[in-house]
């Protein structure tokens, strides 16, 4: 079955601090992962990383994906207050058009 | 602002009753999908749709139903609700295919009492 898994489930950190969120999964003939930042709505796209794209650089936010070992690292360096949310990861396999997602890792961060 | 637009934003109802959800996709996209979100078990999927076909079902019970109608906008039926229905429905949409991420709407917060 298809499955993902997040790490840590929760995180508190100060401003100016950086963060390592992690995300393994099990998929069927993987075509892509997905990362989400949810705030109090609705879950807004990050990055999308595919076998041709492994590596995904937005401001202080960057994301790898290792296929070997099937999990993807999100980044954010130098938080701000305005990082604090949870961050959702989700997968693609090329069999079926549903995402499946990971619980979430709650960030809160600090002044 | 995704451009998924869904109503109503909150919903309280009793329990036995039967609801709609409602959901316009953003402009272009012809794949609908629906997901749970509640506070214990993440973001569950449900069902998608593709330009009026339903394309894939995930743990959608036999209580709800869905449909996407010609003009793309979709709707999702909750019969003979329980206490624990009681979630977040959001309703996300996208061109189809590969390389296209999903883009959520604000999602409906159902309160069943």
């Amino acid at each position: 079955e298809d499955k993902v898994v997040q790490s840590p489930l929760s995180l508190v950190v100060h401003e100016g601090d950086t963060v390592t969120l992690n995300c393994s999964y099990e998929v069927t003939n993987f075509r892509s992962l997905l990362w989400y930042k949810q705030e109090k709505k609705a879950p807004t796209f990050l990055f999308m990383l595919t076998s041709s794209g492994i590596e995904k650089k937005s401001g202080r936010l960057s994301s790898i994906l290792d296929k070997k070992e099937l999990f993807s690292i999100l980044n954010i360096t130098a938080t701000q207050t305005g990082d604090s949310a949870v961050y959702l990861c989700a997968v693609e396999g090329h069999n079926t058009d549903k995402l499946i997602f990971g619980t979430g890792t709650r960030l809160q961060v600090f002044p | 602002d995704s451009g998924v637009t869904q109503t109503p934003k909150h919903l309280i109802t009793a329990t036995g009753q039967r609801v709609t959800l409602r959901c316009s996709p953003r402009s272009g996209d012809l794949s609908v999908y629906w997901y749970q979100q509640s506070l214990d078990q993440g973001l569950q999927f449900l069902i998608q749709y593709y330009n009026g076909e339903e394309r894939a079902k995930g743990n959608i019970l036999e209580r709800f139903s869905a449909q996407q109608f010609p003009d793309l906008h979709s709707e999702l039926n909750l019969s003979s609700l329980e206490l624990g229905d009681s979630a977040l429905y959001f309703c996300a949409s996208n061109r189809g295919g590969a390389d296209s991420p999903l883009h959520f709407g604000n999602g409906t917060r159902l309160t069943v009492t």
